[in-house]
């Protein structure tokens, strides 16, 4: 059983682009969460997807945006980049209906120039 | 509003040696906490969980936890370090359940001398 997986494992972009992650759940979880670490500091939460609609947000700007699919796999968009984007970008999956634990996955690494 | 305070930046212990990492929470409810490790290069591993069941947790790895509501506290504690326990450690809150936002400490580095 595969568990929770992002793609690109790492990514360089420069300043005012754009960048999506990825991110497959568990199998079996229907919800996805997104969390952004800084380098030296503990991951903050981004937002919470849901049958495919943001339930929770953290205190990220509008540039920080996802979707989910009906797969329950979810996509993590950062437009107009900055440098302090730079960050590893975690992936959780969980189960919403049994308050299951959320597994993470292994981050997308992203450096802005 | 929720909130985690991990007293030390950095705990260094030797190998046999017991290891105390400190964590206090703020939360407006009765709340699920947790303990993950974050080894190098690795992505986070659940230690242990409380959510309002017995106040003595017991996790992977010989770790375990006492959820202390009148100290708003929740350490992590084992007997006898490891090589392999060094690693980051985060206490972690959550107000609606384990599957809701989670909201991180700064994080714990264990060092474990030889």
């Amino acid at each position: 059983d595969a568990g929770v997986t992002q793609s690109p494992t790492h990514l360089i972009k420069t300043r005012g682009q754009q960048v999506t992650l990825r991110c497959s759940p568990k199998s079996g979880h229907d919800t996805v969460s997104w969390y952004q670490q800084a380098l030296g500091q503990g991951p903050q939460f981004i937002f919470q997807y849901y049958e495919e609609e943001e339930r929770q947000r953290g205190n990220f700007p509008d540039r920080f945006s996802g979707h989910q699919f009906p797969n329950y796999s979810s996509e993590l968009n950062v437009n107009a980049l900055l440098l302090g984007d730079s960050a590893l970008y975690l992936c959780a999956s969980s189960r919403r209906q049994t308050q299951e634990t959320q597994y993470f996955g292994p981050g997308t690494r992203l450096l802005v120039l | 509003a929720q909130s985690v305070t991990q007293l030390d930046s950095h705990v260094s212990v030797s190998e046999g040696t017991p290891v105390l990492l400190r964590c206090n929470y703020s939360s407006s409810y009765s709340p699920s906490l947790f303990w993950y490790v974050q080894h190098p290069n690795k992505g986070l591993q659940l230690l242990l969980k409380y959510t309002s069941a017995a106040t003595l947790v017991k996790g992977i790895n010989g770790f375990e936890a006492e959820f202390k509501k009148s100290e708003t506290s929740f350490h992590l504690t084992k007997p006898s370090a490891h090589m392999s326990d060094a690693a980051e450690y985060f206490c972690v809150v959550s107000e609606a359940g384990s599957a809701r936002q989670l909201t991180f400490g700064s994080g714990t580095q264990l060092t474990v001398l030889p």
